[in-house]
């Protein structure tokens, strides 16, 4: 049975950095073309991705944030970690952790598993 | 940055067929995904691969791909159905994951 758990602080404060926590199970984060993303979305609005780590450890990130967030994993504890720098309020949001599968060649894949989500309030 | 295009909201009757479209530059190249989302839950995939339905998904779920336009087609829907509507793909070298804009589907 495959699930995904998000974990994390619910309040954070403009221009501190956020830390979650991704804790997976049912699969290795270590299978090929399987990887985990982090997916957001602000109350009432879009989903958002912000980024994706792959089973070989490469990494790619939203081009709009990309320079506010780093994504790793620790395959041994089955965890992905997302951190992201400078919060500001408009970063309130439910943030997802999903599986991504990508089993058609070039084709970036979809999300098979979602987490439940966490909401993270960015206020002072 | 590369967007996907959904109109904002679909309304139909119980028992029509409802339509929602997602535009993209590079749809012929990547395939699309259609996520079903509802309030408080997580999406849920309805769709794969443009056309593919998941196992445990209703057969009024269906999707088609012409171009650079993929629609989501419900048919006979049912009060259950009422969600916010997702498309998902990539740009063109498949690196960067974009969602669309979402359509919420409301039945009368």
């Amino acid at each position: 049975q495959v699930t995904l758990k998000e974990s994390g602080p619910v309040l954070v404060k403009p221009t501190e950095t956020l830390t979650l926590t991704c804790t997976v199970s049912g699969f290795s984060l270590s299978n090929a073309r399987m990887g985990v993303s982090w997916i957001r979305q602000p109350p009432g609005k879009a989903l958002e991705w912000l980024a994706h780590i792959f089973s070989n450890d490469e990494k790619s990130y939203s081009t709009s944030l990309k320079s506010r967030l780093t994504i790793s994993k620790d395959t041994s504890k089955s965890q992905v970690v997302l951190t992201m720098t400078n919060m500001d309020p408009v970063d309130t949001a439910t943030y997802y952790c999903a599986r991504k599968l990508a089993p058609y060649g070039d084709d970036a894949g979809y999300f098979d598993y979602w987490g439940q989500g966490t909401l993270v309030t960015v206020s002072s | 940055s590369y967007e996907l295009t959904q109109p904002p909201s679909v309304s139909v009757s119980p028992g029509q067929t409802a339509r929602i479209t997602c535009s993209g530059d590079a749809l012929p190249k990547q395939y699309a995904y259609w996520y079903q989302q509802k309030p408080g839950q997580a999406p849920v995939l309805v769709i794969y691969k443009d056309s593919e339905r998941p196992s445990g998904i209703p057969e009024r779920f269906s999707g088609s791909s012409s171009g650079t336009t993929v629609t989501l087609t419900i048919s006979g829907v049912q009060a259950e159905d009422e969600a916010d509507y997702y498309c998902q793909s990539a740009d063109s070298s498949g690196t960067f994951v974009v969602f669309g804009g979402g359509t919420k589907l409301t039945v009368l």
